[in-house]
């Protein structure tokens, strides 16, 4: 079935370490995977994406992971700051009714990055 | 204002009320979606809109009822709601869905049934 697991729900970091968010996914077919951050009370917004072509994309201070064989991707993120306390989501493509691709979110995870 | 918008942005609805929500992309987009996000669960798709044919309904309950009469524009109709349906909705735009382009996400559509 479609899903994707996104690990782990919620995050606290001191500002300046690293955090690392984990997501699984069921479908081999899957080819896309973005990222989302979501700040309280806006709007989702695309932060960076990966294509199954590629092993490893880097933006900066964020970075994301895809291990197709075990069907996992994972976002990196260097020297936190306050203002990347958000909320991060995952998400994969699959395919649906009428042969169509749309994506399926994780469940998201709450980052707190702490001065 | 430019990108993707919603109105209302807040809505209290009681069971027997019919509402509409309404979304505006400004970005010459040929996709459109209607994205349910409640607490603690994952943003769900609802419906997708493809030059303003719909392409995918996720088994969404009869008493939402899409509308997309041109590339610019899509309601979500809303009649005899019931109280789980409160959540967020959400709207997305992207140049083509099959090609899943990154999707632009509206402000989103607070809503309240009672």
């Amino acid at each position: 079935g479609e899903n994707v697991e996104q690990h782990p729900s919620t995050l606290s970091v001191q500002e300046g370490d690293s955090a690392v968010i984990k997501c699984t996914y069921s479908d081999s077919a899957s080819n896309y995977f973005p990222w989302y951050k979501q700040e309280l009370g806006k709007r989702p917004q695309l932060i960076i994406d990966i294509r199954s072509n590629v092993g490893e994309k880097k933006d900066q201070r964020i970075a994301v992971t895809l291990n197709k064989t075990a069907k996992h991707f994972s976002l990196h993120i260097t020297e936190t700051q306050p203002e990347d306390s958000a909320v991060y989501f995952c998400a994969a493509t699959f395919w649906g009714e009428w042969g169509a691709q749309k994506l399926v979110f994780g469940q998201g995870t709450r980052l707190t990055i702490n001065p | 204002e430019t990108g993707v918008t919603q109105t209302p942005r807040h809505l209290v609805m009681g069971m027997t009320n019919k509402k509409s929500l309404k979304c505006e992309q400004h970005l010459g987009h040929n996709a459109m979606y209607w994205y349910k996000q409640s607490a603690k669960k994952p943003l769900e798709l609802m419906f997708v809109y493809s030059l303003e044919e719909r392409v995918e309904n996720n088994s969404v309950p009869s008493r939402f009822s899409p509308e997309c009469p041109n590339s610019s524009h899509l309601f979500l109709h809303l009649h005899t709601l019931q109280p789980e349906d409160s959540a967020l909705y959400l709207c997305a735009s992207s140049q083509l869905w099959t090609l899943t382009d990154t999707q632009y996400f509206g402000p989103g559509t607070r809503l309240t049934v009672l």
